[in-house]
């Protein structure tokens, strides 16, 4: 079954400490990306991805790194976590398609509260 | 660059009821798509539909349907008999995975 999976998908931590969410797909797909729900602000990028080896930044990189090492996997690492980084997080991916036309698989969605 | 306005946040119908979603984009492309995801209340995001910028003939899926005009830079959403599964977050968005802010439809039995 073609899909995005994101772990953990609830998590409770506190100020300051690292914590990576991983996502895999297992489309082969070339592009992924990791974004941010907040209540009013609809989804807003935080990093995306062309291709292994290729990242580049969203509308809202601060606080975040990733890494794409591999073509399947795309983890968001929080270095030093804040309060203001509580927010329900989404994995995307797509095949690259014909100029933009693909349309974004999902994952399930990682809630992360910090304390 | 792209922007995309959904300027209703929240729309609250009764169950039959037709509804319409507006979507506003901005684009300086030539050629483009957009894009319609439903978010239920379950949490994830599904992708509902893709329209290009060369057709802007009217899309019907059952009880969905679209109407993409340039002219008005407009991507509207109009769910016919509305039923209360259609409750959800719904997102427009560019093919620069630019994102409206939503629209949440209640539908009411």
């Amino acid at each position: 079954e073609a899909q995005v999976t994101q772990n953990p998908r609830y998590l409770i931590t506190v100020t300051g400490k690292k914590l990576t969410v991983t996502c895999s797909q297992n489309m082969n797909h070339e592009y992924m990306s990791w974004y941010r729900q907040d209540p009013g602000l609809g989804l807003r990028q935080i990093y995306y991805s062309m291709n292994v080896e290729v990242t580049d930044k969203g509308d809202v990189p601060e606080g975040y790194k990733v890494s794409r090492k591999e073509k399947r996997n795309f983890p968001l690492i929080l270095e030093s976590p804040s309060p203001n980084q509580t927010s329900l997080y989404f994995c995307a991916s797509r095949g690259q398609g014909a100029s933009h036309a693909g349309e974004l698989f999902f994952g399930e969605g990682s809630r992360l509260t910090v304390l | 660059a792209q922007k995309v306005t959904q300027a209703q946040t929240e729309i609250s119908v009764v169950e039959k009821e037709d509804v319409t979603l507006d979507c506003v984009y901005e684009t300086r492309d030539t050629t483009y798509y957009l894009f319609w995801y439903k978010q239920p209340p379950s949490g994830e995001l599904v992708f509902l539909i893709r329209r290009n910028s060369f057709d802007e003939q009217n899309e019907i899926s059952g009880r969905y349907s679209w109407n993409f005009q340039k002219s008005t830079s407009s991507f509207n959403f109009t769910i016919t008999a509305s039923q209360v599964v259609d409750s959800a977050v719904y997102f427009c968005a560019s093919d620069k995975l630019i994102f409206g802010t939503g629209t949440r439809l209640q539908v009411f039995p």
